[in-house]
């Protein structure tokens, strides 16, 4: 059962516009969601996180924003660069339970 | 420079043979996790530790062994009960605290010759 779902598994972007990668969870007990780039043959790198008394959180290009009731979060990168081509991962852990729940990635490439 | 180094980054493996990946971090996190990565798939927990000499089996751990006797390091064995070990393996670390994200190391490919 995938708690976790990330349903694009790619996404083409122009250079310096928006990209806007998805997630969606199904456990309610989900509190704490993050995001991951990740390089080829790399380990992921953290971007950012959010609990979830929060429903936006931002860091320079990067902001997610979540919506409890729809069970959803989005990571937007504005305005995307090159260097932003990687796959990208969301995770979440409930309170309590540290471990983290991936999902599966979105492939993310911004065309020149 | 703190971090997790996992060595070596590819590793090959006959049939039939244990294998150990070793797994260190000097960031003094109290928290070490094993994940395993197959193509098109998210990373799944195989092994987690909050704290030396304890350790928790994760979602996958079967034909999986792990020790964790110093903060600093956490190495997993695959052992040959391991129907299918082929796969990039992926160590992290964190703070055992609420809202504390994981930091991973670069990963160890291990194949089956």
């Amino acid at each position: 059962d995938q708690q976790v779902k990330q349903n694009s598994p790619s996404l083409s972007v122009q250079e310096g516009r928006i990209s806007i990668l998805n997630c969606d969870y199904t456990n309610s007990m989900f509190d704490y969601f993050l995001w991951y780039k990740k390089y080829p043959a790399e380990g992921p790198t953290f971007l950012i996180s959010i609990s979830s008394i929060k429903d936006k959180n931002e860091d320079g290009r990067f902001t997610v924003f979540l919506n409890k009731s729809a069970k959803h979060l989005s990571l937007h990168i504005v305005p995307s660069q090159p260097g932003d081509s990687a796959v990208y991962f969301c995770a979440a852990s409930a309170y309590g339970n540290e471990k983290l729940t991936f999902g599966t990635g979105t492939r993310l490439t911004i065309i020149p | 420079d703190g971090g997790i180094t996992q060595s070596p980054k590819y590793l090959f493996r006959k049939e039939g043979q244990n294998v150990t990946l070793s797994c260190e971090q000097n960031l003094n996190h109290d928290a070490m996790y094993w994940y395993r990565q197959d193509p098109g798939q998210g990373l799944r927990l195989i092994y987690y530790s909050q704290i030396v000499n304890d350790f928790q089996k994760g979602d996958i751990a079967e034909g999986y062994s792990v020790s964790r006797e110093k903060k600093e390091s956490f190495p997993l064995t695959v052992t040959s009960a391991q129907k299918n070990p082929t796969a990039f393996y992926l160590c992290a670390s964190s703070i055992w605290a609420s809202n504390q994200p994981q930091h991973f190391g670069d990963g160890t490919r291990l194949s089956i010759l």
